[in-house]
């Protein structure tokens, strides 16, 4: 296994439009999270996943914002009528246990 | 809510130590982690503490004090490799997720 992996790894889209992420996790961890990263800032919690279900979304998370992982293995982030403050490092990190997650590389998205 | 702070930037010398300290102000806790994240790269998890106490694992060691919402990581020997930034982030009552500081960027001079 090669760790958590994310596509794509940068996106660079127009204000207005929508985008998708997709993360596919370590393949036996259950539990998955999505954060979102800008410059000189930690990442910040966005939402988490155990399996399949949603167990808790940030107040950063707007209505524009939605997340799925259906039978509880990849998942996506969806941004729709993105903005140019949505412009950041979306970060995919997954675990099996209250020990650390592992993150993956992380998804740039830049928009115009 | 979490409030976590540790110091912006520091630097060392090549083959010294440094020491990072993260404070925290936090509703629960359940563990404090620490990440090294360099340039344009995802965060690597690095260590764990969830007692009082001293954890070591080769060069870097992990402190924690509960009662004083204090931690710190310790880096010997540095390398040049060891430019990075480093984050602090702390868990909450349940066993999810994780709040993080702004990180320390650590720079490494010969």
């Amino acid at each position: 296994d090669t760790g958590v992996s994310q596509n794509p790894r940068h996106k660079i889209t127009k204000r207005g439009q929508n985008v998708t992420f997709r993360c596919d996790p370590i393949s036996e961890h259950n539990r998955l999270y999505w954060y979102r990263q800008t410059l000189g800032q930690g990442p910040e919690f966005l939402t988490y996943f155990q399996n399949e279900a949603q167990l808790e979304k940030s107040r950063l998370l707007s209505d524009r914002f939605s997340a799925e992982r259906p039978k509880g293995s990849f998942s996506t982030l969806e941004i729709q009528r993105t903005e140019q403050g949505d412009s950041a490092m979306y970060l995919c990190a997954s675990s099996s246990s209250p020990f650390g997650a592992y993150f993956g590389p992380g998804t740039r998205l830049l928009v115009l | 809510g979490q409030n976590i702070d540790q110091p912006t930037e520091m630097t060392a010398t090549e083959g010294a130590i440094v020491q990072i300290n993260c404070t925290y102000q936090t509703s629960g806790f359940n563990g404090l982690f620490w990440y090294q994240q360099h340039a344009g790269e995802a965060p690597t998890f690095l260590s764990y503490n969830v007692l009082d106490g001293l954890e070591e694992k080769g060069r870097f060691s992990s402190f924690l004090s509960r009662s004083k919402g204090y931690s710190y990581l310790l880096l010997k020997e540095l390398q040049m490799k060891d430019s990075a930034s480093y984050l602090c982030a702390v868990r909450d009552s349940g066993d999810y997720k994780l709040s993080f500081g702004a990180g320390t960027t650590v720079t490494v001079r010969a």
